[in-house]
């Protein structure tokens, strides 16, 4: 699975967009782009993920570069509860194997 | 999404003493994963158990130090055996990779402190 990048914190204020940035510039053509968040000692939790098209859900949007070596995930009005850390991981879809965590980007929302 | 429980939620545990963690899926998965989060550090993966057999462990752990049962498609337990002070983390399962899901999902977890 390709190496991902991330900054180790950032600040957004409350009711603003919070755009978290992650690099995967090694990513192969069958790897996806998946998106969880740890919120105060409780379990992660699935966000989004995906390959090369933009993805939107409930909960935030993806957006992946053409060239796919990069991708932000956008979570579009921030509230206090969405203080946690997030983790960008690249994984292979073929074979059930556990995914590997990184060190994330610490998002603090700010009032 | 799967929805998972453990059991315990937290324990105080004295060294040298044994604790089983026992984690629980509303519906039957073929896959089913713990992992270790050390203070302050991210999720690290202990080991894949496996339905009906071994479980399969990650370099730096295993079978004697924590042993993984996996019964059936909708239970597992990871024991954490002699505890020192170094095992207080929190314990985490995690099921996922099923026909119906591309995706992980995770228990809330289990907090250990071992004295």
């Amino acid at each position: 699975d390709a190496k991902t990048t991330q900054p180790t914190s950032m600040d957004c204020a409350e009711g603003r967009a919070a755009n978290l940035p992650c690099n995967h510039s090694t990513i192969s053509g069958n790897e996806y782009v998946y998106w969880y968040r740890q919120i105060h000692s409780q379990g992660p939790q699935y966000i989004i993920h995906g390959l090369k098209n933009n993805e939107t859900n409930e909960m935030a949007s993806l957006i992946i570069t053409e060239d796919r070596k990069s991708s932000t995930l956008i979570l579009p009005h921030a509230t206090l509860r969405d203080t946690a850390v997030y983790y960008c991981i690249v994984r292979g879809y073929t074979g059930r194997r556990a995914l590997t965590f990184g060190s994330g980007t610490r998002l603090q929302v700010q009032p | 999404s799967a929805v998972i429980s453990q059991k315990p939620s937290r324990d105080i545990c004295q060294r040298g003493t044994s604790l089983t963690i026992q984690c629980q899926v509303d519906s039957q998965v073929t896959m089913m994963f713990w992992y270790r989060q050390q203070p302050g550090q991210s999720l690290t993966l202990i080991a894949t158990a496996n339905q009906g057999s071994e479980a399969t462990y990650e370099s730096g752990f295993v079978i004697d130090k924590f042993p993984i049962s996996r019964p059936n498609l909708t239970f597992s337990t990871l024991t954490v055996s002699n505890m020192s002070p170094e095992d207080s983390s929190i314990y985490l399962c995690s099921v996922g990779w099923t026909a119906s899901t591309d995706t992980q999902y995770f228990g809330p977890g289990t907090r250990l402190t071992v004295l």
